[in-house]
């Protein structure tokens, strides 16, 4: 079975511009989680989605936004890029909303210019 | 609020040595508590994985790490490091309220291996 899969695998952007970033989870996961992990520093939560609702986010401007599909796929929205957005974007599924294990993508690397 | 604390930014050792890799985690009730590895330019990859039970826990590659709660600790250990566990390290901790589904990371620790 394929593992969490993540497009595009690096994106440049510039400031003020807007970026999608998508993430397909494992099959039969409906649970998807996105962190942001700048250079050096662990990741840090993003949003979590479940059956389509938000249900976590993190301590993120409103610029940060994502939904979740019927077929469980998801996507993180962020507008108005800053320099500091430039970062590692993980997306990571789990097959139930809590107490089961995430697992993690290989990430969306984005540069903000 | 949970936090972790991974007080060593870069470890060192010699192939075949011993390893273990140090975190301490703020929470106020039993926590989840996970331990990732991540090569250049990869995802994350689970190592193993405390929710309750033995406080002795066993995973992949020959990792073990053993949760102390007096300690509020749970260091990651390989009694014979092999070249290919050169990576980062990251623990981290799940709050029971949100069943583990929200993680909050430490800052890593870069692990380096000598032949």
């Amino acid at each position: 079975d394929a593992g969490v899969t993540q497009s595009p695998t690096h994106l440049i952007k510039t400031r003020g511009q807007q970026v999608t970033l998508r993430c397909s989870p494992i099959s039969g996961h409906k649970s998807v989680s996105w962190y942001q992990q700048v250079l050096g520093q662990g990741p840090q939560f993003i949003f979590q989605y479940y059956e389509k609702e938000e249900r976590g986010r993190g301590n993120f401007p409103d610029r940060f936004s994502a939904r979740q599909f019927p077929n469980y796929s998801s996507e993180l929205n962020v507008n108005a890029l800053l320099l500091g957005d430039s970062a590692l974007y993980l997306c990571a599924s789990s097959a139930k909303m809590g107490g089961g294990i995430q697992y993690f993508g290989a990430g969306t690397r984005l540069s903000v210019l | 609020a949970q936090s972790v604390t991974q007080p060593d930014i870069h470890i060192t050792v010699s192939e075949g040595a011993s390893l273990e890799l140090r975190c301490n985690y703020s929470y106020g009730a039993t926590p989840y508590l996970f331990w990732y590895v991540q090569s250049p330019g990869q995802g994350l990859q689970l190592l193993l994985k405390y929710f309750s039970g033995d406080t002795l826990v066993q995973g992949i590659k020959g990792f073990e790490a053993e949760f102390k709660r007096s300690q509020s600790s749970f260091n990651l250990r390989k009694p014979s490091v092999h070249w290919s566990d050169a990576a980062e390290y990251f623990c981290a901790v799940g709050a029971k309220e949100t069943s583990g589904s929200r993680l909050t990371f430490g800052e890593g620790t870069q692990l380096t291996v000598n032949p």
